[in-house]
This record gives structure tokens, C-alpha cells and sequence, in this order.
């Protein structure tokens, strides 16, 4: 059983478009995250929910926001996509509210940009 | 620099030998985690050392870490040509609030083993 998953995995689209990315796990973790990896391979946090609340929004454009329905989703939903925006996504999940505790990662998501 | 840099980029090996890939912070921390990556797949996570530990060994992995010296070293012994890819060290903030504090991830280090 795949314990974080992510759809789609390969994603190419114009420049101005919105597009969205699913996350789901099955772990019953309580937080979930999306990571930003860039060319250069850099992993940079987005976002984290914990118990459905936003907890962390690093300073990224607002164009992206994420979306939970539920404790085992956490959606990605991009606006106006940018060149920029190009890069690997990862979704996370944890369990735990303490200190940050190892986190499953999905396989990525590919987002391509033209 | 970035908090948790690891030190090589890149490594290449023969098989058989040991690889040791260190990392470097800049904040405390309460605990270090080293993932691996493997070309165009998800990260895998490979082991958690607290900042009040100072060794660790998982199978072939031994991690150390230095609170001094805000340091750790990841050795991988005896490896194999499935061992090639990215290594990341990760942070976890001291004093953060809750899991939900995200990790902080260096640029890695690519790790080739040559069979």
C-alpha cells in the first residue's frame, strides 16, 4: 500500500494556467507538508497542516494555496502558473505535535511549465 | 550558506568502498534526519539522530552528529551500486512548536557507486 501518494506525477502546462495537485495519505498522520525542490535540488517547505489549520506559509506567492478536505488530503492548487514555478513538488506527511518528527514523502510531482 | 549543506556535491565510489557525506547547520536543532533520494523518485527517510545523541547506526548506516560543532556525517559502509543516489541531511528547529514545523533540507550530496 502506497502511504503518501500523489497525482498527477508528470504535469506540463502553459504559463498562466491553474492547475491543481492531490495529496493523500493513508499513515493517519496528523500533519501534512509540500516541499518545493528546484533545479538545483534545493527542498524548500511551502506549507504544513496540522489538524486542518494552516501552520506554516513560508513566503510563497500567493498564488498557491493549499487545501485540506481532510486529515488525509492536502491539495495543492496553483494560480497563474509562472515559469518559475517549474520544479519537483513533494507532498509530506508526520504524526506528532512535537519536535518535527521523520516524514513520509510522496513520489513528487513534476511540474513543467511552457 | 544554507542551513543543513552538505559537504561533498558529489561523490563517486567503487563498489565495496565506504561513502561519508557530512552536513553542516546553523541553528539548534532537535534532531538531524538524513533522506535519500533516488533519481526521480520520492525521498525516503533513512534515519533520526536527537540533538543528545552523538552516534547512531541503522544496517549499513552509521550518522554521528556534533552539537558543537553543528555538524553530522552520514557513512554509508561497504556499498553497492543501489546505493547510488541524492543524500539530503534535514533539521528540526529546537523549540518548534509542533510537528507541523517543516524540515529544513540541504542541497544534497549525489552519491555515485561505480560497480
Amino acid at each position: 500500500d502506497t502511504a503518501v501518494s500523489q497525482t498527477p506525477k508528470y504535469l506540463v502546462t502553459q504559463m498562466g494556467n491553474d492547475k491543481s495537485i492531490k495529496c493523500e495519505q493513508n499513515l493517519g498522520h496528523d500533519t501534512m507538508y509540500w516541499y518545493k525542490q528546484d533545479s538545483k535540488k534545493f527542498l524548500k517547505i511551502m506549507f504544513s497542516y496540522n489538524n486542518k489549520e494552516l501552520i506554516i506559509n513560508e513566503t510563497v506567492p500567493n498564488r498557491f494555496s493549499p487545501k485540506s478536505p481532510d486529515k488525509a488530503h492536502l491539495n495543492l492548487h496553483i494560480n497563474s502558473l509562472e515559469l518559475g514555478d517549474s520544479a519537483v513538488y513533494f507532498c509530506a506527511s508526520s504524526q506528532g505535535f512535537g519536535p518535527a518528527k521523520m516524514a513520509c514523502f510522496g513520489p513528487g510531482t513534476r511540474l513543467t511549465v511552457l | 550558506s544554507q542551513q543543513g549543506e552538505e559537504d561533498p556535491q558529489a561523490l563517486s565510489i567503487q563498489e565495496g568502498e565506504n561513502a561519508t557525506m557530512n552536513c553542516s547547520y546553523k541553528t539548534s536543532i532537535n534532531n538531524l534526519q538524513w533522506y535519500r533520494q533516488n533519481s526521480g523518485r520520492g525521498l525516503v527517510h533513512l534515519i533520526l539522530i536527537r540533538s543528545n545523541e552523538r552516534e547512531k547506526h541503522s544496517g549499513r548506516l552509521r550518522v554521528t552528529l556534533d552539537t558543537s560543532k553543528k555538524s553530522s556525517s552520514l557513512l554509508i559502509t561497504a556499498s553497492r551500486a543501489a546505493d547510488t543516489a541524492s543524500y539530503f541531511c534535514a533539521t528540526a528547529p529546537l523549540g518548534s512548536g509542533g510537528g507541523a514545523d517543516g524540515l529544513t533540507f540541504g542541497k544534497g550530496t549525489h552519491l555515485i557507486i561505480q560497480p
